[in-house]
C-alpha cells in the first residue's frame, strides 16, 4: 500500500525567510505523480504541482521549487523569500496510474509566515 | 467552463439526521472521487465513482455511508444518522479520465450538533 509522510506537523518562520516543506513516500509501483496542495485559512484546496515518476527534473515557478528525488522516495517543496499570504496547510498527495487519480495525502504542514 | 461545484458549502445537522452532499463534476467529467478531512487531519479517501458505478468503495465506512453518482445529476454523498464523529470537511474531485488530474471542489463542512 502506498504512504505518503510529511513529518513537519508546523512550521513557523519569519517572513523573507527560504522554507522547505519535505515529503516522503512509499509505493512499489514504478509508474506513479506526486502533488502539492495549499490549503489557507479558507479552506479550499489550490493544485500547485503534479509529477509524474518518470520526471526527476526540478521545477521553478516564481518563488516556489520542487525537487523530487527518486532514489530517496522525496518530493521537497521550497519556498523562497516567503511572504505572510504563503501561510496554509501544505499537503503531498501520491496517486498511481492503477488507480485512476484516486490520491493519498499526507497529513500536512502548517506553515505560518510571521511579518 | 465552471470548476467542481459543491453543495452545500456548510450543513449543520442534529445528531440522527441524515446529511445529503452534493458534487457536480466539471462539464465533461465523468469520474468522481470524495474524501473526508476530519479536523486537523489530512485528507483520505473515501470513495471512486464513475457515472452509475462505484469503482472503489474501500475508504467508505461500512455503515451509514453510500455515495451515488447517477447518470444525470451530481453526485450524492450521503449520511445517515450522523454522529458528532461525522463532522468534517468533505471534498469532492473530479476528472475527465482514469489516471488525470482531478480537480478539487470547494468542500462541504459538515458540523453534527
Amino acid at each position: 500500500a502506498q504512504k505518503v509522510t510529511q513529518a513537519q506537523t508546523e512550521i513557523s518562520v519569519v517572513e523573507k525567510e527560504d522554507v522547505t516543506l519535505d515529503c516522503v513516500y512509499e509505493t512499489r509501483d514504478t509508474t506513479y505523480y506526486l502533488f502539492w496542495y495549499k490549503q489557507p485559512p479558507s479552506g479550499e484546496l489550490v493544485f500547485l504541482i503534479r509529477r509524474n515518476s518518470f520526471d526527476e527534473q526540478n521545477e521553478i515557478s516564481g518563488r516556489y521549487s520542487w525537487n523530487f528525488q527518486k532514489s530517496t522516495s522525496s518530493f521537497n517543496f521550497t519556498i523562497t523569500a516567503s511572504q505572510v499570504v504563503d501561510s496554509a496547510v501544505y499537503f503531498c498527495a501520491l496517486s498511481l496510474e492503477t488507480s485512476g487519480s484516486r490520491l493519498t495525502f499526507g497529513e500536512g504542514t502548517q506553515l505560518t509566515v510571521n511579518p | 467552463n465552471a470548476g467542481v461545484m459543491q453543495n452545500p458549502r456548510h450543513l449543520v445537522r442534529r445528531r440522527g439526521q441524515e446529511a445529503r452532499l452534493r458534487c457536480s463534476p466539471m462539464k465533461g467529467h465523468s469520474h468522481v472521487y470524495w474524501y473526508r478531512q476530519l479536523p486537523e487531519e489530512g485528507l483520505k479517501f473515501m470513495v471512486y465513482l464513475q457515472k452509475e458505478n462505484i469503482i472503489d468503495e474501500s475508504g467508505m465506512p461500512k455503515e451509514r455511508f453510500s455515495a451515488e453518482f447517477p447518470k444525470e445529476g451530481p453526485s450524492i454523498l450521503r449520511i445517515q444518522q450522523v454522529v458528532r464523529g461525522d463532522s468534517a470537511a468533505y471534498f469532492c474531485a473530479s476528472s475527465p479520465r482514469h489516471g488525470t488530474k482531478a480537480f478539487f471542489g470547494q468542500g462541504t463542512r459538515l458540523t453534527v450538533v
